[in-house]
């Protein structure tokens, strides 16, 4: 498919584990946004990237959250030592670059930590 | 308070009916406010995107910004049960989007 791509679909992990989401853009999208949806609220925004660099980092909510974009397509979050708070949905999404184009998203990655 | 306010619903209407879904936001930098569409367990979906105050049209769907006011609104016309969803305002100066809360709709046939 054309679309955001995002694995797995579901993650259950216990708490104190690493957790690793990973995002596959558009073809050709430059900019590739992360976000975090708790349940009933709208998402939240985590950190952002145009092609491999990291511009805003500003909305990650610990230094136990990660994510990078070595190559500047394929991107993956990663939860060190999770805890129950980080239960949520993570939702990738990506543009063209510019800022007038609209941001598409994936289905999401849903995190449990028991 | 949050930047972007939305009523969360649950809206139920008849089909057939007017929907009116509405936000109000406190950053009067935001210059680009969409509107998406979030069924159960899948991500948002790009509705409408706008620039700017004024009307968008598209289909069954229109969108309103009146930045004067910092509200923006959605029309759904001739509401169908496939409506049904959650209907999340979004906004933006820069790269990062501000989502409200989103709204709860459901269509009844």
């Amino acid at each position: 498919g054309a679309g955001v791509s995002q694995s797995p679909r579901y993650k259950v992990a216990k708490r104190g584990q690493d957790v690793a989401l990973r995002c596959d853009p558009i073809s050709g999208h430059v900019s590739l946004f992360w976000y975090q949806q708790a349940l009933g609220q709208g998402p939240e925004f985590l950190t952002y990237f145009q092609n491999e660099a990291q511009l805003d980092k500003s909305g990650l909510p610990s230094d136990r959250f990660f994510a990078e974009r070595p190559e500047g397509s394929v991107s993956t979050l990663k939860i060190q030592r999770t805890q129950q708070e980080d239960s949520a949905v993570y939702l990738c999404a990506s543009s063209l670059g510019r800022m007038v184009q609209p941001q598409h998203f994936g289905d999401g990655t849903r995190l449990s930590i028991l | 308070q949050k930047e972007v306010e939305q009523d969360p619903g649950p809206l139920s209407v008849p089909e057939g009916a007017i929907v009116s879904l509405n936000c109000t936001y406190s950053n009067s930098a935001f210059q680009y406010f969409m509107w998406y569409r979030q069924y159960s367990r899948k991500g948002p979906e790009l509705l409408m995107y706008t620039y700017s105050s004024g009307n968008k049209e598209d289909g069954r769907f229109t969108a309103q910004v009146d930045k004067s006011s910092k509200y923006i609104s959605l029309f759904i016309r001739d509401s169908q049960p496939s409506d049904s969803a959650t209907y999340l305002c979004a906004m933006k100066n820069t790269g990062k989007l501000i989502f409200g809360q989103g709204t709860t709709l459901q269509v009844k046939p």
